[in-house]
């Protein structure tokens, strides 16, 4: 009965580094919205993806960062060449279907931390 | 350009009494709104919604109240616990928007309550 699973759980990278988020959705659920967390902040909607499809990426920096949610396995939240501001929460959220409440369940989080 | 606000970064509540967390929003399109639950080192987690057709929802220890007119919600906890001591986030969608823009939920900065022994 496993929850939204994200990870790693803290990444630490250097200026100009990629870096990968996995999200592995609750069982059942073929929805996954990422948000980010700001210092200070609440979270902001980055992309919203079905199996093989992104649905919305209105909220993802139009350079830098992609989203893909394969046929099989996690969905993954990709930044490359990180700079310092990239620093943040990046929390997974998924849904048996598309929602009309707002009610996600949201993994544990994955704090990057660029150097 | 902040849609929804929690002015209050912090509130200390002694056990046993009454927590009021507020919450202001300025885009008069939003008509659901949330309150998100967080703990340290963990995800939101859904705590109780209010559709903008009702005026109050209550679920045990918890309700929300919603005053349209002042574009204003807010979230009674009573009796607080120790256990109630988190971060509380409040959000709005906009159901007008159609479905697609659903999962949109604008959030505030969160209100830490810390609830005292």
């Amino acid at each position: 009965n496993a929850g939204v699973m994200q990870n790693p759980r803290h990444l630490v990278r250097r200026r100009g580094q990629e870096a990968r988020l996995r999200c592995s959705p609750m069982k059942g659920h073929s929805h996954v919205y990422w948000y980010r967390q700001l210092p200070e902040e609440g979270l902001k909607f980055m992309v919203y993806l079905q199996k093989e499809n992104i649905i919305d990426e209105s909220g993802m920096p139009k350079e830098r960062f992609s989203a893909e949610f394969p046929k099989e396995g996690p969905s993954i939240l990709r930044i490359q060449q990180v700079v310092r501001g990239d620093s943040a929460a990046y929390f997974c959220a998924s849904s048996p279907t598309a929602t009309n409440t707002g009610e996600l369940f949201f993994g544990e989080g994955s704090r990057l931390t660029v150097l | 350009d902040q849609q929804v606000k929690q002015n209050s970064p912090s509130l200390s509540v002694q056990e046993g009494r009454i927590s009021i967390l507020n919450c202001d929003y300025t885009n008069s399109m939003f008509d659901y709104f949330l309150w998100y639950k967080k703990y340290p080192a963990e995800g939101p987690t859904f705590l109780i919604s209010i559709s903008s057709i009702k005026d109050k929802n209550e679920d045990g220890r918890f309700t929300v109240f919603l005053n349209k007119s002042a574009k204003h919600l807010s979230l009674h906890i009573v009796p607080s616990q120790p256990g109630d001591s988190a971060v509380y986030f409040c959000a709005a969608i906009s159901r007008a928007w159609g479905m697609d823009s659903n999962y949109q939920l604008i959030w505030g900065a969160g209100t830490k309550l810390i609830i005292k022994p």
